[in-house]
């Protein structure tokens, strides 16, 4: 089993340019997370997805980013136009259910740094 | 908003037991406790979790006080790779992602 995929695994930019972070979670998993983790703000579910449908997305800073997940193999991070305050680790997790019997499986992040 | 407390930072020697505390006072009776641990530059990774009973895997125990308003992670013979930050997470049985807080630091000493 290779885990939850994200790729890039780093990426630089400048401020203005559209960013786009890929996840492929877990196969047979219904759920996919997105994370973000900065030291000021420590780590904020930014939205999750069930069965490739957007379930709560009110941790979406603001309308420069949007997720989209296709299908179930794949999820998209999108920040357009991207900002220096963006830079974080962007971390996708999947779960086979929500429940009190499930875990959370991480990714091991994306660290974007916004120039 | 994390509904638990716990100490920013900790130390523990190497091969001895490592007791995380948390205080989650507020807690509902539908609610789990949940310990994940997030080792540097890595993401997350899932340790135990309990309702009421103590548990104990592989990786460690957790013992929640009568009253569940408290709990402790223990992680029997600490090892260098032990070091990380520890978070304590409460959440209902449903429906609901785990919201994470700032955790606790462990630092295992050689």
């Amino acid at each position: 089993d290779a885990g939850v995929i994200q790729s890039p695994r780093h990426e630089v930019t400048e401020m203005g340019q559209e960013v786009t972070l890929r996840c492929k979670p877990i196969s047979g998993h219904d759920y996919l997370f997105w994370y973000r983790q900065t030291m000021m703000r420590g780590l904020e579910l930014l939205i999750y997805f069930n069965n490739n449908v957007p379930i709560d997305d009110s941790g979406m800073p603001e309308d420069r980013f949007s997720a989209k997940m296709p299908n179930a193999s794949f999820s998209t991070l999108k920040i357009q136009p991207s900002e220096p305050r963006d830079s974080a680790v962007y971390f996708c997790a999947s779960s086979p259910i929500l429940g009190p019997y499930y875990e959370q499986y991480f990714g091991p992040g994306t660290r974007l740094t916004v120039t | 908003d994390a509904k638990t407390t716990q100490p920013p930072s900790m130390d523990c020697a190497e091969g001895r037991a490592a007791n995380l505390p948390c205080n989650h006072s507020t807690i509902s009776g539908n609610e789990y406790v949940y310990w994940y641990r997030q080792i540097h530059s890595q993401g997350p990774q899932y340790i135990i979790h309990g309702l009421k009973n103590n548990e104990t895997n592989e990786m460690a125990s957790l013992i929640i006080t009568e009253d569940r308003k408290s709990s402790t992670l223990i992680l029997p013979h600490a090892t260098l790779r032990d070091t990380a930050v520890y978070y304590c997470i409460v959440s209902p049985s449903g429906n609901t992602p785990l919201v994470f807080g700032k955790g606790t630091r462990l630092s295992v000493i050689a």
